[in-house]
């Protein structure tokens, strides 16, 4: 397994600012995902942090928006940027190092008012 | 495409009920399948996993078996206990699919004493 932390774990924003949402996992890992789970629903998958190059997005979801770095093989940041009342979400990392088991942070719970 | 459906909760039960919960999916070659937990106000855990036709993965007394012929990964328990009150997630990650994980809408599973 992996323990992964995340920073912060909750954070109430006005619409318009930015937040940075930091993922760090204690040791290396092949590949870093961030996810947004929406109040009382399934999780998304948003991009693949790639490491020492630009993020991939999933349909719906874009660098302007989501910026990602990953600057190393334990830690990655998601911006959520000009964010508006439906960016309040449960945004969340997580980490794989084979194909069939991947770990997830505790989330990072974002209100935006 | 690739999809998971699960059954719609919320599941209700008394405690040392039986418990299962449905999931059946959607995908080209043999996907890998998985079980997530997520307690109330926790991130979420793998379960288990199975991740070829026939294999049976089993954890903390739940079990799933990969049903390739019927396209099913259903949860079971035999006993269910209050600590298992929480909502559940099937996913997949497709075959060659870059450890992207797709979800099921969740279950929610409240169990009372």
């Amino acid at each position: 397994s992996a323990v992964i932390s995340q920073k912060p774990s909750r954070d109430i924003c006005q619409r318009g600012t930015s937040l940075t949402i930091q993922c760090q996992v204690d040791s290396q890992v092949t590949m870093m995902f961030w996810y947004r789970q929406q109040p009382g629903q399934s999780l998304t998958l948003i991009a693949t942090a790639n490491q020492g190059s630009e993020a991939t997005y999933e349909s719906g979801f874009v660098i302007d928006k989501f910026p990602i770095s990953r600057p190393n093989l334990t830690f990655s940041t998601l911006t959520v940027s000009n964010m508006s009342p439906e960016d309040s979400s449960i945004y969340l990392c997580s980490v794989s190092r084979t194909e069939s088991e991947q770990y997830f942070g505790p989330g990072t719970r974002l209100t935006v008012t | 495409g690739n999809s998971v459906t699960q059954m719609e909760g919320p599941v209700t039960l008394s405690e040392e009920a039986f418990l299962t919960i449905n999931c059946t999916y959607t995908a080209t070659g043999y996907p890998s399948l998985f079980w997530y937990v997520q307690y109330p106000g926790e991130g979420l855990q793998l379960l288990l996993k199975a991740t070829k036709a026939d294999d049976k993965g089993s954890n903390k007394g739940f079990e799933a078996t990969y049903r390739k012929e019927t396209t099913s990964f259903h949860l079971e328990k035999g006993s269910v206990q209050v600590s298992d009150s929480a909502v559940y997630f099937c996913a997949l990650i497709p075959s060659g699919g870059y450890n992207k994980l797709i979800f099921g809408a969740g279950t929610r599973l409240a169990v009372h004493p």
